[in-house]
């Protein structure tokens, strides 16, 4: 069966670091999302992407994360400057058609901000 | 935005036994997905229902859209059900999920 994959599992990084998280969503799926979990707390929704933009954000989306499409399979997450509070699971999810389907999610990338 | 309330936050079963557990939403919504993360922090989709009743092996859900909650059923648990189960929500059109705080699940033999 199908799933998305994360790279790399885990990471840790200094504070005021770039960090790119890379997700290869299931072949021809076509909404693509982002979630964090902070440790001990519910998932939270970052970032929806459809037809190479974004299609809806949350607060915590500010300026210092970016997603891009850089080709036919990847979807990746920047954080342009870590800060501690950054620390937290990463999920990306993909839906095939519609945004009203199924949402399958990665296994997640645990990143650590010291 | 909506909001999404589980219950109960804490549940101890002993193999065997059944349980129900609650999803409290505020606004019609278009998706409700119930997930299980396992002891290694991955999120295993169990139901898509947005509405209506689904079964699968041990596990069944059922979603009263008008009424808005959501019902997750487990039957004779097993040790390796142990984990947080959380629902999530999307009342827009963009698969925005809202996910509630989530029931921790343990298991004893």
């Amino acid at each position: 069966e199908p799933e998305v994959t994360q790279t790399p599992s885990h990471q840790v990084t200094q504070m005021g670091q770039e960090v790119i998280l890379r997700c290869v969503p299931i072949s021809n799926h076509l909404y693509f999302y982002w979630y964090r979990q902070i440790l001990g707390q519910k998932v939270e929704f970052l970032v929806s992407f459809y037809n190479n933009e974004i299609s809806e954000k949350s607060e915590i989306f500010d300026d210092q994360f970016s997603v891009e499409r850089p080709d036919g399979s990847n979807f990746t997450l920047k954080i342009r400057s870590t800060k501690l509070e950054d620390s937290a699971m990463y999920f990306c999810a993909s839906t095939p058609v519609t945004a009203q389907e199924t949402q399958y999610f990665g296994p997640g990338t645990r990143l650590l901000v010291l | 935005g909506i909001q999404v309330e589980q219950s109960p936050p804490d549940l101890i079963l002993q193999e065997g036994a059944n349980s129900t557990l609650r999803c409290n939403f505020s606004d019609s919504v278009n998706n409700l997905q119930w997930f299980h993360q396992n002891p290694w922090g991955q999120l295993i989709n169990l139901f898509y229902i947005p509405s209506g009743t689904k079964q699968n092996g041990r596990l069944s859900a059922t979603t009263v859209a008008t009424e808005r909650y959501s019902l997750l059923y487990i039957s004779s648990s097993q040790t390796t059900d142990s984990g947080v189960y959380f629902c999530a929500v999307d009342s827009d059109s963009w698969g925005k999920f809202q996910f509630g705080a989530g029931t921790q699940v343990v298991v004893t033999p």
